[in-house]
């Protein structure tokens, strides 16, 4: 078993609607999480750290259940420009050192 | 460009061949990482280093795989008698000490023919 696990998608939304990622971990002594995002053939970039207490960032809402290991990012009014990879990320050990899930496709269409 | 620089952007081998990578990491982080990531996966953990040191290093990081940062700056990967199986993107990234964010860089397409 993996130990991030994403839906891989593809997510084909139009342009204005909502939608959520979800996302399941196995190491229960993570630390931190996070979204990243990944544009074709370029490198991942953090979209938003996850909070236990859900965190907003714009359109962008990012929740975490630390009992369930579940971590969720809610798009909201979705743009053409959202249309990528998202990938959910934890951070185990002592060293930083970040795990990747597979990530969850998205394209938005016009 | 004060970002993560790579080079080179892509590097096209033979089976057999040795290879090796460069990254600049952002001047002031002390901490950098080495992943790897194939086509339809996410990056993988390889190794890494804090300042010269490198303090840890993943199961997939074979004999033939070997890290450096002499100095604590930039930093080599080198990947000796290289396979098919290489092929795929290696990517930097760099960290300040306490910080959760790691900075990538653009990555190096290895593809062994």
């Amino acid at each position: 078993r993996k130990e991030v696990e994403q839906d891989p998608g593809p997510f084909n939304v139009p342009e204005g609607a909502t939608v959520a990622f979800n996302c399941t971990y196995s190491n229960s002594a993570s630390q931190s999480f996070f979204w990243y995002r990944q544009d074709c053939r370029k490198e991942p970039k953090l979209l938003m750290s996850v909070y236990s207490s859900g965190n907003e960032d714009g359109r962008f809402t990012a929740q975490l259940n630390r009992a369930s290991q579940y971590i969720s990012l809610l798009i909201r009014d979705s743009k053409l420009s959202d249309s990528a990879t998202y990938l959910c990320v934890v951070k185990s050990g002592g060293y930083n050192k970040l795990i990747f899930g597979a990530g969850t496709r998205l394209a938005v269409h016009p | 460009d004060t970002g993560v620089s790579q080079n080179p952007r892509h590097k096209i081998t033979k089976r057999g061949q040795n290879v090796t990578f460069r990254c600049d990491p952002i001047s002031e982080h002390n901490r950098l990482y080495w992943y790897r990531q194939t086509l339809g996966q996410g990056p993988e953990f390889l190794t890494y280093f804090q300042n010269e040191a490198q303090l840890e290093k993943s199961r997939l990081l074979s004999d033939r795989f070997s890290a450096e940062r002499p100095k604590g700056s930039f930093s080599t990967l080198e990947i000796q008698r290289t396979e098919q199986g290489d092929s795929a993107m290696y990517l930097c990234a760099s960290s300040l000490p306490a910080a959760n964010e790691q900075y990538f860089g653009p990555g190096t397409r290895l593809t062994v023919t």
